[in-house]
C-alpha cells in the first residue's frame, strides 16, 4: 500500500517569501504520478503542479515548483513570492499509474499554509 | 459544463437516517471517484467508476454505503442508517481515463452532520 506523509502540519510566512512544503511517500511502484493539490477555505480542490515519476526534471508551474528526488521518495514544493491568495490547505497526493489509467488518489494529511501580509 | 457539481453541499440528518448524494461529473469524463474527508484530514478514497462499471471500492466502504453510476454520467452515493462517525466532507472527482491523463477535477463537496 502507498503512503504520503506531510510532516508540516500548519506554516505561516510573509507576503513575498519563499516557502517549501515538505513530502515524503512510500511506494513499490516504479510508473507514478505524483501532484500538490491546493484547498483554500471553503472551497474545491485544485490541481496547483503534477511531477511523472519517470521524468527526472522538476515541474515547474510559474511561482510554484517542486523538488522531486525520486530515490528518496521526496516531492517538495516551493512556492516563490507568496500572495495572500496562496493561503489554503495543500495536500501532496499519489497515484499509480496502471497501464490504461490511474486508480484512486492517496493523499497526505496536508499542511495549513498562511500567508501574512 | 464548468465543471464537478456536487449536491446538496451541506446535508444534516439525524442518526440512523438514510442520505444520499449526487455528483454530476464533467460531461467528457469517463472516471468518477467518490473520496471522503474527515477534519484535520486529507480526502480517503471509497471507490470509483469507469463509465458504469464500479472498478473499486476500499475497504472504508462499509456495507452502509453504496454507490452507482448508471447511466455512466451523474453518480449517487447513499449511506443507509447513519451513523455519528459518517460525519464528514464528501468529494466527487472526475477525470479522463487514457495514458497521461491523470488529472482530477473535484466538486465542492457535500458535508454531511449526522446528529
Amino acid at each position: 500500500a502507498q503512503t504520503v506523509t506531510q510532516s508540516q502540519p500548519e506554516m505561516s510566512v510573509q507576503e513575498a517569501e519563499t516557502v517549501t512544503l515538505s513530502c515524503t511517500y512510500d511506494t513499490s511502484e516504479n510508473n507514478y504520478y505524483l501532484f500538490w493539490y491546493k484547498q483554500p477555505p471553503s472551497r474545491q480542490m485544485i490541481l496547483v503542479i503534477r511531477q511523472e515519476a519517470y521524468k527526472q526534471q522538476n515541474a515547474t508551474e510559474n511561482r510554484f515548483s517542486v523538488n522531486f528526488q525520486k530515490a528518496a521518495k521526496s516531492f517538495s514544493l516551493k512556492i516563490s513570492d507568496s500572495q495572500l491568495g496562496d493561503t489554503a490547505m495543500y495536500f501532496c497526493a499519489f497515484i499509480q499509474y496502471s497501464g490504461g489509467g490511474a486508480d484512486g488518489l492517496t493523499f497526505g494529511k496536508g499542511t495549513h499554509l498562511i500567508i501574512q501580509p | 459544463d464548468t465543471g464537478v457539481s456536487q449536491d446538496p453541499r451541506h446535508k444534516i440528518t439525524k442518526r440512523g437516517q438514510n442520505v444520499t448524494f449526487r455528483c454530476d461529473p464533467i460531461s467528457e469524463h469517463n472516471r468518477l471517484y467518490w473520496y471522503r474527508q474527515t477534519l484535520g484530514q486529507g480526502p480517503e478514497f471509497l471507490t470509483y467508476f469507469q463509465n458504469e462499471a464500479q472498478l473499486e471500492k476500499s475497504r472504508l466502504l462499509s456495507d452502509r454505503f453504496s454507490a452507482e453510476r448508471p447511466k455512466g454520467s451523474f453518480s449517487t452515493l447513499e449511506i443507509q442508517r447513519t451513523e455519528q462517525g459518517d460525519s464528514a466532507m464528501y468529494l466527487c472527482a472526475s477525470s479522463l481515463r487514457g495514458r497521461g491523463n491523470t488529472e482530477a477535477f473535484f466538486g465542492q463537496g457535500t458535508r454531511l452532520t449526522v446528529v
